[in-house]
């Protein structure tokens, strides 16, 4: 079974400053999406970041870049220049869809609370 | 049209009795999902229709819980005899085939349930 593993409950980082929340994941698949969402406390989620499993090359989005390692089945969020506004809860996702049954999997992990200080 | 809507956005309850949540997705997404996220979890994927049809159920949806979209726009989400086990926030998302697929899912603000 997939499984999605976010074991930083709660984080802060001061402004300006970079953090990384760490994600692992389980799967026996080869080919699957990753995605990092952000839920600020208005609780409407917003998708940060999207990694391809075939794709060697880690994926940026302006201050939001990941660390894919697909050996370590590792999927980190470094934010830089951290912005008050970057506050929220952050999930760790997972979607595939399985080769024998076609079904697809959605699996979001238990999320990291992060809290940018001023 | 400015993003995924859901209605009401806030739902009190007696234990026992039916309750019934609306999703309208961005216009021209024919993929929608439903989830649901209890406090401190992250969401647990529910259910999904492609266009009308329902193609994936969780086993998370038990028999008091039903999904319907009958014209392919909006969908509702059905939880009969509620039980106080099923207060949650109640997410709904779309995609579209064409752009992004599953890959991209915009979510709702959500419904959140509380059953007394």
């Amino acid at each position: 079974a997939q499984t999605v593993t976010q074991s930083q409950p709660e984080m802060s980082v001061q402004e300006a400053e970079t953090v990384t929340l760490s994600c692992t994941y389980d799967t026996s698949e080869n080919n699957y999406y990753l995605f990092w969402y952000k839920q600020p406390p208005s609780r409407q989620m917003i998708l940060v970041i999207r990694q391809e499993a075939y794709k060697q090359q880690n994926a940026t989005e302006n201050r939001f870049s990941v660390n894919f390692q697909k050996a370590a089945k590792s999927f980190s969020l470094k934010i830089s220049d951290s912005q008050l506004g970057d506050t929220a809860m952050y999930f760790c996702a997972f979607m595939m869809r399985a080769t024998t049954s076609g079904t697809y999997k959605y699996i979001f992990g238990t999320g990291t609370r992060l809290k940018v200080l001023a | 049209d400015t993003g995924v809507s859901q209605d009401p956005r806030h739902k009190i309850t007696k234990r026992g009795q039916n309750v019934t949540f609306r999703c309208d997705p961005i216009s021209e997404h024919n993929r929608l999902y439903w989830y649901r996220q209890t406090l401190g979890q992250g969401p647990e994927f529910l259910t999904y229709f492609q266009n009308e049809a329902q193609l994936e159920k969780s086993r998370l949806l038990s028999d008091r819980f039903s999904a319907e979209r009958p014209k392919g726009s909006f969908s509702t989400l059905e939880i009969q005899r509620t039980e106080q086990g099923d207060s949650a926030m109640y997410l709904c998302a779309s995609s579209s085939k064409v752009a992004g697929g599953h890959r991209e899912q915009f979510f709702g603000p959500g419904t959140r349930l509380t059953v007394l």
